[in-house]
């Protein structure tokens, strides 16, 4: 059964930092790997999503995926306030479609 | 754009009586659509997955005995949560998917209470 954990657990960094959020997956026939934003009280919505190994950049935010090593990564660049969320990652394995998430990094950027 | 409204947002529910939550998909065909529950311990757990014209595909830990599903068309669902008791306080979410595309998108999510 596949097990997709994230680090840190809660991250606070100030405006303007490089953060670099963690997501590891044990299933190595996984093939979709994808980012969600969850804001306080609102739907968890998609923000990146890749399919082979390597960087996807979007604005100020890099999906990295390295299936080797079963990790994937989210870098966000110039971290600003309106990015404190929950941020969750979403691994989708071969066959049928069933996308398993992790529990969440908590991101606050302080001013 | 594609939406899923999700209601009630809140609910609090005398324990052993059952509760009734629906999402309502606006823009898109939800052909899938994924419950999950996320735990006050912060888990995202995926409860069962149901395709319109197939069978609802209940997790280890979840039963049709106990969350009920309905997707009879493509643009609504809906799930009870019957007897409900203190491990199933939570906030529920909805998750659709049009066709074979990979994006989920969610309702805000119903937050389940019980006494």
């Amino acid at each position: 059964q596949q097990k997709v954990q994230q680090s840190p657990e809660s991250l606070i960094v100030p405006e303007g930092a490089m953060t670099s959020l963690n997501c590891t997956f044990s299933d190595s026939a996984s093939q979709y790997f994808a980012w969600y934003r969850q804001h306080s009280g609102k739907a968890p919505k998609a923000l990146m999503s890749i399919f082979s190994n390597g960087e996807k950049e979007e604005g100020r935010f890099t999906i990295h995926l390295n299936k080797a090593s079963l990790h994937f990564s989210l870098h966000i660049r110039d971290s600003q306030p309106s990015d404190s969320a929950l941020y969750l990652c979403a691994v989708l394995s071969g066959g049928n479609y069933k996308p398993t998430f992790g529990k969440g990094t908590s991101l606050v950027v302080h001013p | 754009g594609a939406l899923v409204y999700q209601y009630p947002r809140r609910t609090i529910c005398k324990s052993g009586t059952s509760m009734r939550m629906e999402c309502q998909a606006v823009g898109f065909q939800a052909t899938s659509v994924a419950w999950y529950r996320q735990s006050p311990q912060k888990t995202f757990e995926l409860i069962a997955l149901s395709t319109v014209n197939s069978a609802i595909k209940y997790e280890q830990n979840f039963t049709q005995e106990k969350f009920p599903i309905s997707h009879p068309n493509l643009s609504f669902s809906s799930m009870t949560v019957l007897n409900a008791y203190l491990e199933d306080r939570g906030l529920y979410l909805c998750g659709a998917r049009e066709g074979h595309q990979n994006t989920l998108y969610f309702g805000a999510g119903t937050r389940l209470s019980v006494l």
